[in-house]
């Protein structure tokens, strides 16, 4: 069965740190990777997908960044948070057009 | 993806039967209806998805008018578990196969 892990699952950084999220996904092969972001009391806005290794699409112009070296592999990174980026963080994969699994989501709060 | 309306919040007994309804008034012939729900601090969960016909799986059915305008999702015996956001979401199924998340219906299911 397939397993989508995210690390950590909460983190505090300081304004200006830099930021590395990972999310693995197992028992799949050539997903469809997604990060999401949803802001405390608001819906979820996608900010990347990727639909293979090294193709990145950007949907929100940031101060985020993602990358995919290994096909089963997603991260999401920053090299100065801002207080905005705060939030909670979902990777999701899918490889149909219809469902979409998300992960357990990572919890940062920037101070 | 076609715009979706849904009642912010709503309340339901437990036991009863959970109806919630969506407005997709501008979805055209090729788009999708689809479920998701979000219980706190988790990632969201597929849940159903149709196009015209009546849906019914384990854990839900959709109901979909016959213009396709609006569609209802029915938990037909809520349980305190059931407490989430549902989201409502219309896309096609081709295409860079992200979700468009808005805002849901927070359901409350009462003891």
């Amino acid at each position: 069965s397939q397993t989508i892990h995210q690390w950590p699952a909460t983190l505090v950084q300081p304004v200006g740190s830099p930021l590395s999220l990972e999310c693995t996904v197992e028992g799949t092969s050539n997903p469809n990777l997604y990060w999401y972001r949803q802001a405390a009391g608001r819906g979820l806005q996608l900010l990347f997908y990727s639909v293979g290794i090294g193709q990145i699409s950007s949907e929100v112009p940031q101060n985020l960044s993602a990358s995919r070296p290994q096909d089963r592999q997603f991260i999401l990174s920053s090299k100065k948070l801002l207080l905005s980026d705060s939030g909670f963080y979902l990777c999701a994969w899918s490889n149909t057009y219809y469902e979409q699994y998300f992960g357990p989501g990572t919890r940062l709060t920037v101070t | 993806d076609a715009k979706t309306t849904q009642p912010t919040s709503m309340d339901c007994a437990e036991g009863r039967a959970a109806n919630l309804p969506c407005n997709h008034s501008t979805i055209s012939g090729n788009e999708y209806v689809y479920w998701y729900r979000q219980i706190h601090s988790q990632g969201p969960q597929y849940i159903i998805h149709g196009l015209k016909n009546n849906e019914t799986n384990e854990m839900a059915s959709l109901i979909i008018t016959e213009d396709r305008k609006s569609s209802t999702l029915i938990l037909p015996h809520a349980t305190l578990r059931d407490t989430a956001v549902y989201y409502c979401i219309v896309r096609v199924l081709t295409g860079r196969r992200a979700l468009t998340f808005g805002s849901g219906t927070r359901l409350q299911v009462q003891p």
